[in-house]
């Protein structure tokens, strides 16, 4: 199974902060990488797909990126409405497996 | 508008049996892969199964094979999950996923709202 390393676990930042989220993959997933971001008591929703394309209605504040096998979610300027869980997924292979999650919170 | 509506969640008795149902409107249904996605209380999100969109190929995590069966009607556009022999730690909120092919291995882009199974010893 493929493994996805999810760093860190738990972000503070302040609105306005610049933040970045990474996930590592334990073998190749070439560009198979989505990120997801889930509220409290809500489903998740699809942020970003393929590594870097943003899902229809994603603000663009939001990107993703990859370098070989590690991959980074990006918010360029943090907005209150972006405090949440993300997760990333790899939909490389089966069993498809998600990151640990990365909870941000507000400094 | 695509919905996907989770039903048939509740409290079971460890070795019982529960069927969850997401109800789907809003596309065409038997175009696209479904999949089962669970999330623990507390906890991350773990892929459950997946099925294709003609109900030809199915998949499943090794934590559930063998116990859940994932099923789907389109002419009633309706996907099912069937669980037997249910365990404490599948004590976890399912949601049903949308993929965006009818048969490739893919992302989710829409989530149903989930619904509770609680397996009590």
């Amino acid at each position: 199974d493929i493994q996805m390393t999810q760093s860190p676990s738990t972000l503070s930042a302040s609105v306005g902060d610049r933040v970045t989220i990474t996930c590592r993959a334990s073998q190749s997933i070439s560009s198979w990488l989505a990120w997801y971001q889930q509220k409290p008591g809500k489903a998740p929703t699809l942020l970003i797909y393929k590594v870097s394309t943003l899902e229809s209605g994603v603000p663009s504040r939001f990107s993703g990126s990859r370098s070989g096998t590690e991959f980074t979610l990006t918010i360029s300027s943090l907005q209150p409405d972006d405090f949440a869980t993300y997760y990333c997924q790899q939909y490389d292979s089966y069993p498809y497996t998600f990151g640990q999650g990365t909870k941000l919170e507000i400094k | 508008e695509v919905q996907l509506v989770t039903s048939g969640g509740g409290l079971v008795q460890r070795g019982g049996s529960l069927r969850l149902s997401c109800a789907a409107s809003g596309f065409t249904f038997s175009k696209y892969v479904m999949n089962w996605v669970r999330q623990a209380p507390g906890k991350g999100l773990e892929w459950v199964s997946t099925i294709h969109g003609s109900g030809g190929a199915t998949f499943y995590a090794d934590s559930v094979k063998g116990r859940f069966t994932i099923s789907r009607d389109n002419s009633k556009n309706t996907l099912y999950l069937q669980l037997n022999s249910l365990r404490a730690a599948d004590t976890a909120v399912y949601y049903c996923a949308k993929g965006t092919s009818s048969w490739d291995t893919d992302r989710f882009d829409y989530w149903g709202q989930g619904t509770l199974v609680t397996v009590s010893s």
